[in-house]
């Protein structure tokens, strides 16, 4: 299956300041990427789809000016959380669509945002 | 829309005893179905999948799980379970597309803490 690495892993900030985190598929061309979040003991959530060369499609409730994404290539997606609050910590997760029948997703290790 | 419901959150069962953890999933449409897994501090990993074809499916380390289309259910379940077993695992759904094959989006369960103790 596809390698999915994601930078930082870790990442602490102060509240009104933007982080960037950036999903890479290492072996593999992603036309498309997911971003997921997750609150502690609660499920992923699906965040948005990110397409390469083209704009992303957020869920419905999540603010597609807060969180922006980029897909600039196949093998990079990235997810900027702007002017982060204390709210806004959480894991946030990508993953790699795979295509054709064995249709499969490749997660991201994740990345622990700690807004301060 | 679909959703998925996994009924128990915690399981927490010996090493070699067996376990099932429940999955049952609600949409108007066939889905794809997926069992994750979660170590600590690690990301998802794919533990099996059922796209079609023979409703029983089987991964590497003896987990398997039994697609019953009239229960909408996708249960987990291992005859005996390892210290290594513990962690968190996700069921999931995703949609076919119009074309047989699907990259679409997952809806995740709540997860199940599977913890064995010795």
């Amino acid at each position: 299956g596809a390698v999915v690495s994601q930078h930082p892993s870790r990442v602490i900030c102060k509240s009104g300041t933007s982080v960037k985190i950036e999903c890479r598929s290492l072996d593999f061309q992603a036309t498309t990427m997911f971003w997921y979040r997750q609150f502690p003991k609660q499920s992923l959530m699906l965040m948005a789809t990110s397409n390469e060369g083209s704009k992303a499609t957020y869920e419905q409730g999540v603010e597609k000016d807060k969180f922006l994404i980029n897909h600039a290539s196949l093998t990079l997606s990235t997810l900027t959380v702007t002017s982060a609050h204390p709210e806004d910590s959480s894991f946030y997760i990508c993953s790699v669509a795979g295509q054709g029948v064995s249709d499969t997703q490749y997660f991201g290790p994740g990345t622990r945002l700690t807004v301060l | 829309a679909q959703s998925v419901t996994q009924l128990d959150s915690q399981v927490p069962v010996f090493e070699e005893a067996p376990v099932e953890l429940r999955c049952n999933y609600s949409s108007s449409v066939s889905v794809y179905l997926f069992w994750y897994v979660q170590y600590p501090n690690q990301g998802l990993q794919l533990l099996l999948k059922y796209l079609s074809g023979s409703t029983l499916v089987e991964s590497i380390n003896g987990f398997e799980a039994e697609f019953n289309k009239s229960q909408t259910s996708f249960h987990l379940r291992k005859p005996s379970v390892h210290i290594s077993d513990t962690a968190e695992y996700f069921c999931a759904v995703s949609l076919p597309n119009a074309g047989g094959t699907s990259y679409g989006k997952l809806t995740f369960g709540q997860g199940t803490i599977l913890t064995v103790h010795p």
